[in-house]
């Protein structure tokens, strides 16, 4: 597609519920990034697919958050039995360029998933 | 820790005036210094980027100053107008490491008319 698409645009789930949240990013980018956003925080890592390479999941804040990337191209994140704390927008960033060039490097982002648990 | 401070959390201007937006970072593997512009529910959309061989980037009216030795660079929109109200990232990465960016925590900009 044109762009990273992410779905929903926006989810309300209860707590304690479980919620997937999906990522489509740019045909052709090698290079996938989910990350949180919570007011007044920043962008807050998750976690980074590269291709076949086994992901970093080392911004994820609890084993109840896990992610997978099928065929190198779409993503989902998931969160289990989810807390108020996890209200957050979601954020996926694809990438063509890993290592640095001589160009302009850049994640392209979606619009995001705005999660609120209630 | 937090690896890339920026400031000031929110800055007004008036049209016509310059907006300054400071970060510092820690890390000195870092080597590519983008800054994203986001606007409310959209995703940050990378503005202008510099590394650190080069002390200043111009692109329009978007100027990005570089101090290697102070691990401090800004970011400055000159000639502000109000459809660049929005938040401001700058972030880092060390593109042989992590390969992840990592982002200070946004200047929310307000540019009066």
């Amino acid at each position: 597609g044109a762009g990273v698409s992410q779905s929903p645009s926006n989810k309300v789930t209860e707590k304690g519920k479980d919620v997937e949240l999906r990522c489509d990013p740019i045909s052709g980018h090698t290079a996938l990034y989910w990350y949180r956003q919570s007011l007044g925080q920043g962008l807050e890592f998750l976690i980074y697919f590269q291709g076949n390479s086994a992901p970093d999941k080392s911004g994820l804040p609890s084993d109840r958050f896990s992610a997978e990337r099928t065929g190198g191209s779409v993503s989902t994140l998931t969160i289990q039995r989810t807390q108020q704390e996890d209200s957050a927008v979601y954020l996926c960033a694809s990438s063509p360029v890993v290592f640095g060039g001589p160009g302009v490097y850049g994640y392209t982002f979606g619009s995001g998933t705005r999660l609120t648990v209630v | 820790q937090q690896q890339v401070k920026q400031s000031p959390q929110s800055l007004i201007v008036q049209k016509g005036g310059i907006s300054i937006i400071n970060c510092a970072y820690e890390n000195t593997a870092f080597d590519y210094f983008p800054w994203y512009q986001q606007f409310p529910g959209k995703g940050p959309a990378l503005l202008i980027a510099i590394r650190p061989d080069v002390s200043e980037k111009k692109e329009g009216r978007f100027t990005i100053s570089f101090n290697k030795s102070a691990k401090q660079f800004s970011l400055h929109i000159m000639d502000s107008q109000p459809g660049d109200s929005a938040t401001y990232f700058c972030a880092a990465i060390s593109q042989g490491g992590s390969e992840k960016l990592v982002f200070g925590k946004g200047t929310k900009l307000t540019v009066n008319p």
